[in-house]
């Protein structure tokens, strides 16, 4: 079964950090892309960061810019996210995703098709 | 950057009815790269259809997808009672996602 498991959350006090882990299973992971998509208290979905299969090209976006840093281990079928500098408003559930970016002639699709369950990073004092 | 923009923002039905949701981008999308998803409360998103119009594995005929350049629509023919969630297009461009606000369909 094609599973995908974080870990990692909690309550943190603002400027304080946080690594989440996620953990791949039923297929190959060092084969596909990986994001994190992150949802606050009643609110919409929003797109993290992202990671290439190899890990040599990452994506984020800009409110994480230089404080969150998304790595992978395809040895050990995980993705990673290490937070830093963590406000009230990185209060989230995060989950991970795997992205799929399938080439049918003549176009390319792209879209997450596997999500985890999330975990839940709460940032308060 | 594009912005999407989803509507309306809830959608009162009665089961068997037909819903018909909106998402509307800020300038072109590709087809392709238009995809959108279902979520329930305390649960993951769930894929439903990308490309625009290409239902993922599983998801029901009732479910289809439309739509190209900036105007897409997802189109439930008749709802069952656990079609009741939150529905959200995302796109995709420069190695970047961008998910829309979101359409809640609830019961009427």
């Amino acid at each position: 079964e094609v599973q995908l498991v974080e870990s990692g959350g909690g309550l943190v006090q603002p400027g304080g950090s946080l690594r989440l882990s996620c953990a791949a299973s039923g297929f190959t992971f060092s084969r596909y892309c990986m994001s994190w998509v992150r949802q606050a208290p009643g609110k919409g979905l929003q797109w993290v960061a992202n990671i290439k299969q190899d890990g040599s090209e990452k994506y984020s976006v800009d409110s994480v810019k230089g404080r969150f840093t998304i790595s992978r281990d395809n040895a050990k079928d995980s993705l990673y996210l290490q937070m830093n500098s963590l406000r009230a408003e990185d209060t989230a559930v995060y989950f991970c995703a795997r992205d799929i970016e399938n080439f049918r002639p003549p176009y390319y699709y792209y879209y997450m098709d596997v999500w985890g369950k999330g975990t839940t990073v709460t940032v308060s004092s | 950057e594009v912005v999407l923009t989803q509507s309306p923002g809830t959608l009162s039905l009665s089961p068997g009815e037909r819903a018909t949701l909106s998402c509307r981008a800020s300038q072109t999308v590709s087809s392709s790269y238009l995809a959108w998803y279902q979520q329930k409360p305390g649960q993951a998103p769930r894929l439903l259809i990308y490309g625009a119009s290409s239902r993922a594995t599983g998801i029901p005929d009732r479910f289809s997808g439309s739509g190209s350049g900036t105007d897409f629509t997802l189109t439930i023919s008749r709802l069952e009672p656990e079609d009741f969630a939150v529905y959200y297009c995302q796109q995709y461009g420069s190695s970047r996602f961008t998910f829309g606000p979101g359409t809640k369909v609830d019961i009427k």
